[in-house]
């Protein structure tokens, strides 16, 4: 049973150019979120997708956007990059009929550094 | 909007001692889901142990346990006979009850937890 893979694992990218990271949710899951997360700080929630729309949005600038396939996996893109964008960039899947209580399944993340 | 503080950086523990982290929050909702994820350097966040807010029992898996007071917004997490793959970072999180299984989770900034052997 596969779980939520990111890719890729590691990228470097200069300011003002664009990103796009990728994410496969875990088999079952239909949702997913995505999440800043700064060197020695928690994640920050950026957006959740649902049936291929943006269900939740963070406190995020409109330079961050996202997409979700059919096959529920989900992109993320961050046009004009900054320095303050690097960072490590999380996915999670989970039912969207799921009981509340169930977890978030975090991927492995991708981690972004601009220089 | 919902706050998560977990206001100690750092804590260290003796192999096979028990350690507690803290962690508090501040919401103004009656029902909501309180976690642990433990993230180690493999950078993967795992849950460690959950918590229903209804729920007056505290919830323990194996060797962790947690310590709930709802009416003093605390949550602390016990891990008792820490094993060296016990150290990472560990994250307390919150979630709403009422927009169910998809609401965001809001994190703490997080504990570093090193286990010296």
């Amino acid at each position: 049973d596969a779980g939520v893979t990111q890719s890729p694992t590691h990228l470097i990218k200069t300011r003002g150019q664009q990103v796009t990271l990728r994410c496969s949710p875990k088999s079952g899951h239909d949702t997913v979120s995505w999440y800043q997360q700064a060197l020695g700080q928690g994640p920050q929630f950026i957006f959740q997708y649902y049936e291929e729309e943006e269900r939740q949005r963070g406190n995020f600038p409109d330079r961050f956007s996202g997409h979700q396939f059919p096959n529920y996996s989900s992109e993320l893109n961050v046009n004009a990059l900054l320095l303050g964008d690097s960072a490590l960039y999380l996915c999670a899947s989970s039912a969207f009929r799921g009981e509340g209580n169930q977890p978030q399944h975090f991927g492995d993340g991708t981690r972004l550094s601009i220089l | 909007a919902q706050t998560v503080t977990q206001s100690q950086p750092e804590m260290s523990v003796q192999e096979a001692e028990t350690v507690t982290l803290s962690c508090t929050y501040d919401t103004s909702e009656s029902d909501y889901y309180l976690f642990w994820y433990k993230q180690p350097p493999s950078r993967q966040m795992i849950l460690v142990i959950r918590q229903e807010a209804y729920k007056q029992q505290n919830a323990t898996e194996n060797r962790f346990s947690v310590n709930f007071q709802k009416a003093a917004k605390s949550f602390s997490l016990k891990i008792s006979d820490s094993q060296l793959g016990d150290a990472a970072m560990y994250f307390c999180a919150y979630r709403s009850f009422y927009t169910g299984a998809n609401s965001k989770l809001t994190f703490g900034k997080g504990i570093t937890l090193s286990v010296r052997p």
